[in-house]
């Protein structure tokens, strides 16, 4: 499947490294989200951007940062995480903000902090 | 804000039986109600979706059903198959304008051959 693209799809990385999460859709969308999956949680909304812009921060701490430079891409920048941010982050695209929008989910970038 | 109830967190069934799903949501604006199906280690997909002017919709052996009054809607998979061996999640959003989706926690279902 191609629809939507994330890489790295597996990162470690240390409690004072600095990486960033890349997403890609194909599909012709407008809007893209970013979601944290662990274990034994409902998948948790990050961020929601539509045509760019960001409309949704779900009260994510800062050293998550978001970018989306076109429709197409999303970025999440990871400075200074904490062990209980590993976890499997899923990028996800839809047509629109108009609601009831089937959302097309990526394979997710597994993150480990150490 | 809207809060989504999933139950059970596990469910196991013989081959061929019948599995139901069940959730509840408290925001009475939200009115769609997706269903997506998660293979280990594989991306979450939609598989089913009703909308709050539908009571039942189907689509084969999958079936979603939805009260409004009482707030809960329900999964129904016949005639299980392995390959329906995953973990399921519900959802509930508002529209007009409003995409912020809340998923249940999840349901790992096991097809037992």
């Amino acid at each position: 499947e191609t629809g939507v693209t994330q890489t790295p799809r597996h990162l470690v990385m240390g409690m004072t490294n600095k990486k960033s999460l890349k997403c890609e859709q194909h599909l012709g969308h407008n809007a893209m989200y970013w979601y944290k999956q662990s274990a034994k949680k409902p998948l948790e909304l990050m961020f929601v951007y539509n045509f760019k812009e960001q409309t949704e921060n779900n009260s994510v701490p800062s050293r998550f940062s978001p970018e989306c430079p076109n429709s197409s891409h999303l970025f999440l920048h990871l400075h200074t995480l904490q062990p209980e941010d590993s976890a499997l982050y899923l990028c996800a695209s839809s047509q629109d903000l108009r609601g009831g929008e089937t959302q097309y989910f990526g394979p997710g970038t597994r993150l480990l902090v150490l | 804000g809207e809060n989504v109830e999933q139950h059970p967190s596990t469910l196991s069934v013989q081959e061929g039986d019948s599995a139901v799903i069940k959730c509840t949501y408290s925001d009475s604006a939200s009115n769609y109600f997706p269903w997506y199906k998660q293979e280990l280690g594989k991306r979450p997909q939609l598989i089913i979706d009703i909308r709050s002017n539908v009571g039942e919709k189907k689509d084969q052996r999958i079936a979603v059903t939805l009260n409004k009054t009482a707030k809960h809607f329900s999964l129904h998979i016949t005639e299980t198959q392995p390959e329906d061996s995953a973990v399921y999640f519900c959802a509930a959003s508002r529209g007009g304008g409003y995409q912020k989706v809340t998923f249940g926690i999840g349901t790992k279902l096991q097809v037992i051959p």
